[in-house]
């Protein structure tokens, strides 16, 4: 069965320019977050969608980041004038509904180079 | 300020050999306790443990919830090399309906 997709994969880029990450999450699950690890570190909460709104943007790290969500399915994380800082695997996942009591079901993330 | 803290950060074991992980947490109006595992790429999902099942068991996989404690134990009995990966403890607060607070992990080797 389908589970949770990123894309791309992998993404190498210069320091200053935009990336776009993509999330295609499980059909019929109407929560969606977005995560960032760092090495050796846990999970850093960005943002999270119930449905197309974002109730929580707290996890953003500056307004350089923004995500959005449309047709309550697929979202996309943006990140504007990157920086080497911002060098992660950036997880998707969602769940079947808004309730933390659901399992997260996560994609393999898109690792982010900024060089 | 609640927050999740795993120990050990890393171990090494033999094939064949029990480990066992630790999970503490602070977290005000604790809700569940999940424990995921990542190997290369996406964490799945492993168990949830609540105050209605504070003890949860999948093949050589178990874990039990002590809430008196305010901790969780993940144990894997004789190991294999695919147990190899990070160990992610997670916990839900009622406080929300969607925060998760994540420890940083164990990351656990397995020798053959």
């Amino acid at each position: 069965g389908a589970g949770v997709s990123q894309s791309p994969s992998n993404k190498v880029t210069e320091k200053g320019k935009d990336v776009e990450l993509r999330c295609d999450p499980i059909s019929g699950h109407t929560a969606l977050y977005w995560y960032r690890q760092s090495l050796g570190q846990g999970l850093e909460f960005l943002i999270y969608f119930q449905g197309n709104s974002a109730p929580d943007k707290s996890g953003l790290p500056s307004d350089r980041f923004s995500a959005e969500r449309t047709g309550g399915s697929v979202s996309t994380l943006t990140i504007q004038r990157t920086q080497q800082e911002d060098s992660a695997v950036y997880l998707c996942a969602s769940s079947f509904d808004r309730s933390n009591n659901s399992p997260l079901h996560f994609g393999n993330g898109t690792r982010l180079t900024v060089t | 300020e609640d927050k999740v803290v795993q120990s050990p950060l890393s171990l090494v074991v033999h094939e064949g050999d029990t480990v066992t992980l630790n999970c503490s947490y602070e977290v005000t109006n604790f809700r569940s306790l999940l424990w995921y595992k990542q190997e290369k790429k996406a964490p799945t999902f492993l168990f949830m443990l609540t105050s209605s099942g504070i003890e949860k068991k999948s093949g050589r996989l178990s874990s039990i919830l002590d809430k008196k404690e305010l901790s969780s134990i993940l144990n894997i009995t004789a190991t294999q090399t695919g147990d190899s990966a990070i160990y992610l403890c997670a916990v839900a607060s009622m406080d929300s309906n969607y925060q998760l607070i994540w420890g940083a992990g164990t990351k656990l080797i397995i020798k053959p």
